[in-house]
């Protein structure tokens, strides 16, 4: 599982709300992704970090901020839920070398 | 701009016939691309890369530039192989990837 954890792994939160992801990976990768999966659309970058403080916008980025004070932690906040962002959310670190990535389990979150 | 296309949404064979996943990309440069697959419910994995050449779970990818093309293929499909299969390139900035949106596999007795 290259040492990437997600939490939590389910959540179901109301509208108007706002929720905090967190992925934690043990193997000191300088690059961290968040991706949104979705039927029909696969999956789509949100957000992706180069490095502690360094972050940048992907696709998908509206209603998503991230942040990483450390190396190992790379959290991705929905400021104010809304049901558009129901979803499974995946995050992932470069793998044996910087091109491939390497996935974490997955959060499934539902926004009522 | 980059794209990947996987023209088939659903695919459906029975045991021991061969298989093919279609994908096709846009990118003005050289890419890296990669073949994840996502049993049910559970993480991506990567599954192949161009440049490794292997043979993973005897599934076989092969780079055509000339019709931008990098096909996934299986001589005999088996139940197992029964999952998500997404294409996807890496060639801009950070390593990003670009996903193609999934082809799912379905491999009946």
């Amino acid at each position: 599982d290259a040492g990437i954890t997600q939490s939590p792994r389910h959540k179901v939160t109301e509208t108007g709300t706002p929720v905090t992801l967190r992925c934690h990976q043990t193997e000191n990768h300088r690059y961290m992704y968040w991706y949104r999966q979705d039927p029909g659309h696969g999956l789509r970058l949100i957000h992706y970090s180069y490095g502690v403080k360094d972050t940048d916008k992907g696709e998908v980025s509206d209603g998503y901020s991230v942040s990483r004070s450390k190396t190992e932690d790379f959290l991705l906040t929905l400021e104010s839920a809304t049901s558009s962002q129901t979803s499974v959310y995946f995050c992932a670190t470069e793998g044996q070398d910087s091109y491939e990535q390497y996935f974490g389990p997955g959060t499934r979150l539902t926004v009522t | 701009a980059q794209r990947v296309t996987q023209p088939e949404k659903l695919l459906s064979v029975f045991k021991g016939a061969p298989v093919e996943l279609k994908c096709n990309y846009s990118y003005s440069g050289s890419p890296e691309l990669f073949w994840y697959v996502q049993y049910s419910r559970q993480r991506l994995q990567l599954l192949l890369r161009h440049i490794s050449r292997e043979s993973i779970k005897g599934f076989t990818a092969d780079l055509n530039k000339g019709e931008t093309s990098f096909h996934l293929k299986k001589p005999f499909a088996q139940e197992e192989d029964s999952a998500m299969y997404y294409c996807a390139l890496s060639g801009g900035s950070n390593y990003k990837l670009t996903f193609g949106k999934g082809t799912l596999l379905t491999v009946n007795p």
